[in-house]
């Protein structure tokens, strides 16, 4: 079983929807990442968060560490948010030392 | 600044022979990190550096690779001899803590 674990792992939604995207997770941690990779192969750090929540633009980040869960949520969807979203979790003391879940890869029709 | 630079962004090479990827971090950022990924395993880590220092080297593969950080500025991974296996997208990154900056990628493909 994977230390990290997303779900879905493939996601298809209407322009508009409200999209949600799990992680779960199984080692202790110091902090969580969500990253996004868009087709071109481009990574970007959307957040990086350790408790509670985290807002930007249309994108939200909870994280429960008590059930060792995160969620990424984002509110009205569009096609330019289809890529690959990426949970990791930072296990070693904010090191930076990853672990990465196998990605969610998110279509969003027009 | 210009984010961090890998290059070059694509190589084709042939088993045998030896394959050197470069990469420059953001200024001022004091960990490096080079990350591996296939379609089969995703992300992986391979190395990081803290000041140049090698921290942590678990996720080289074997000893076919070797990476060196001479100075903040400059990094290389090195495959030799490589083997078709070692195709795959290649990421360097950079941070100054915690947040993670990651280069465009070089893509290797070995014949």
């Amino acid at each position: 079983k994977n230390e990290v674990e997303q779900s879905p792992q493939n996601l298809t939604a209407q322009e508009g929807e409200f999209i949600t995207i799990n992680c779960s997770y199984s080692v202790g941690i110091s902090a969580l990442h969500w990253l996004q990779q868009h087709p071109g192969g481009g990574i970007v750090s959307l957040f990086m968060l350790s408790s509670g929540k985290k807002k930007h633009g249309r994108l939200i980040a909870t994280i429960n560490i008590q059930e060792k869960h995160s969620s990424l949520h984002i509110t009205a969807s569009h096609p330019r948010d289809s890529a690959v979203y990426i949970c990791a979790v930072d296990g070693s003391g904010n090191t930076g030392k990853l672990i990465f879940g196998q990605g969610t890869t998110l279509q969003v029709k027009p | 600044d210009a984010g961090v630079i890998q290059s070059p962004r694509h190589e084709v090479t042939e088993m045998g022979q030896e394959v050197t990827l470069r990469c420059k971090p953001i200024s001022g950022h004091d960990y490096l990190f080079w990350y591996r990924q296939t379609m089969m395993r995703g992300l992986e880590l391979l190395i990081y550096f803290n000041n140049n220092v090698p921290i942590d080297d678990s996720g080289m593969p074997e000893d076919r690779f070797s990476a060196k950080m001479p100075n903040a500025s400059f990094s290389t991974l090195k495959i030799q001899p490589s083997e078709p296996r070692d195709s795959a997208v290649y990421f360097c990154a950079s941070s100054p803590l915690v947040e993670q900056f990651f280069g465009p990628g070089t893509r290797l493909t070995v014949l």
